[in-house]
């Protein structure tokens, strides 16, 4: 499969407890881009990257979540300390250098109890 | 910063018939719309796009029309079918982000 994966495919963890997610972008694309969605609602950017730099972080990112890309291929993205409100898929996205044509993965879909 | 704006937010319509979803954008220097299809507990997939330098394109069923000048951009599908029904995304390209709707409910009735 040479398309956008994403590891875990679910995550189910308390409060309080650290997670990590994984996305493999398209190899030959080298901009990644992390999304959150919420039930009913269109994806809320995050951050993205341009081969190892992050060049762009949401304002709604708080200092508990961080990513990284650190041969500009695959990423991690980090939620420290979760909480309930911090339930929700995300979302990892690929493209060239033309940002429009982004390319999804299948997300992770993460419960906090 | 760019903003977009989508209706209707649920379309009903026959099976056979044509559904139109609209959007319009705020930033005059955007120029890349593209549209995308999302399944329920799928990801969203690109299902067609347009640039600013062209006024309509098509593939298949799927047609996207662009007015520049009023700052709008439509999606339109024709003989809707059943596998057509999804949430729909239009989204704009501003400062290298892909700025979204808010979403339409396709619903195709038998």
């Amino acid at each position: 499969d040479t398309g956008v994966s994403q590891d875990p495919r679910h995550k189910i963890t308390k409060r309080g407890q650290n997670v990590t997610f994984r996305c493999d972008p398209i190899s030959e694309h080298n901009r990644l881009y992390w999304y959150r969605q919420t039930l009913g609602q269109g994806p809320e950017f995050l951050t993205y990257f341009q081969n190892e730099a992050q060049l762009e972080k949401s304002r709604l990112l708080s200092d508990r979540f961080s990513a990284e890309r650190p041969k500009g291929s695959f990423s991690t993205l980090e939620i420290q300390r979760t909480e309930q409100g911090d339930s929700a898929m995300y979302l990892c996205a690929s493209s060239s250098y033309d940002p429009g044509q982004q390319y999804f993965g299948p997300g992770t879909r993460l419960t906090v109890t | 910063g760019e903003n977009v704006e989508q209706h209707p937010s649920t379309l009903s319509v026959q099976e056979g018939d044509s559904a139109v979803i609209k959007c319009t954008y705020s930033d005059s220097a955007s120029n890349y719309f593209p549209w995308y299809k999302q399944e329920l507990g799928k990801r969203p997939q690109l299902i067609i796009d347009i640039r600013s330098n062209v006024g309509e394109k098509k593939d298949q069923r799927i047609a996207v029309t662009l007015n520049k000048t009023a700052k709008h951009f439509s999606l339109h599908i024709t003989e809707t079918q059943p596998e057509d029904s999804a949430v729909y995304f239009c989204a704009a390209i501003s400062n290298y982000q892909l700025i979204w709707g808010a979403g339409t409910k396709l619903i195709i009735k038998p």
